[in-house]
């Protein structure tokens, strides 16, 4: 079964700093690896996704993932942030096929960024 | 601009009453999802569906219901509402495997 490991429960990060937030996962095959943000009360939004190809992918709002088998992980990062960027993020693995069985996200327990002055 | 759209957005119920929990896309996506999350918790499956008269159970085991007679709607019911139903419930769609899920803004019920 597929899994996803957030390690990180909250991040703090200051305006300006740098950004990792590690993801870790376990899937059989290639997985299709997702990264989501969360702002209080709101639905997800989409970050970035990797399919296949480069496995450097850019991301909306400056946000970067890199894709490293070897290591089963797709860390987001970011080179500086913003006082906006302080959100809930999740990273999720999806199935690569569209066979039978559910296709759905297996997501991870999410980091809470928080952003100090 | 959302194309999927959930409501209500905020749900305060009594328990034992009947709830269903709205969710439309105009993408036309054959493929749609229910998610479940709890307060500070990840999300899970709970229903999904791969186009008109399909619908299935997810990885975690509700006792929400779902239907799926048009294409752009996917309506998740509540027969009794408990207190345990408290949750955020979250829709999302996409056109095929080789695309991201698009999510709807949710609907947080509350069972009293």
């Amino acid at each position: 079964a597929q899994s996803v490991t957030q390690p990180d429960i909250h991040i703090t990060v200051s305006e300006g700093a740098s950004l990792e937030l590690r993801c870790n996962y376990s899937y059989g095959a290639t997985p299709y690896l997702f990264w989501y943000v969360q702002s209080p009360g709101q639905g997800l939004q989409l970050l970035l996704k990797y399919f296949s190809g480069d496995t450097l992918v850019q991301g909306i709002k400056g946000f970067e993932a890199e894709f490293k088998r070897s290591q089963s992980s797709f860390n987001l990062r970011k080179p500086s942030v913003h006082w906006s960027d302080a959100a809930e993020y999740f990273c999720a693995v999806g199935a690569s096929y569209s066979g039978g069985g559910a296709d759905g996200l297996t997501f991870g327990k999410g980091t809470h960024l928080i952003i100090q002055p | 601009e959302a194309d999927i759209y959930q409501t209500p957005r905020y749900l305060v119920i009594g328990t034992g009453k009947k709830i269903t929990l709205e969710c439309s896309q105009t993408m036309g996506h054959d493929k749609m999802y229910w998610y479940q999350q709890d307060p500070g918790m990840e999300l899970h499956l709970i229903h999904y569906s791969y186009g008109v008269n399909s619908t299935e159970k997810g990885d975690l085991s509700s006792e929400s219901t779902v239907s799926r007679i048009r294409t752009e709607h996917f309506p998740l019911t509540l027969e009794s509402a408990r207190p345990s139903h408290t949750s955020q419930y979250l829709c999302a769609s996409r056109r095929d495997s080789n695309y991201g899920y698009t999510f709807g803004s949710g609907t947080r019920l509350t069972v009293v």
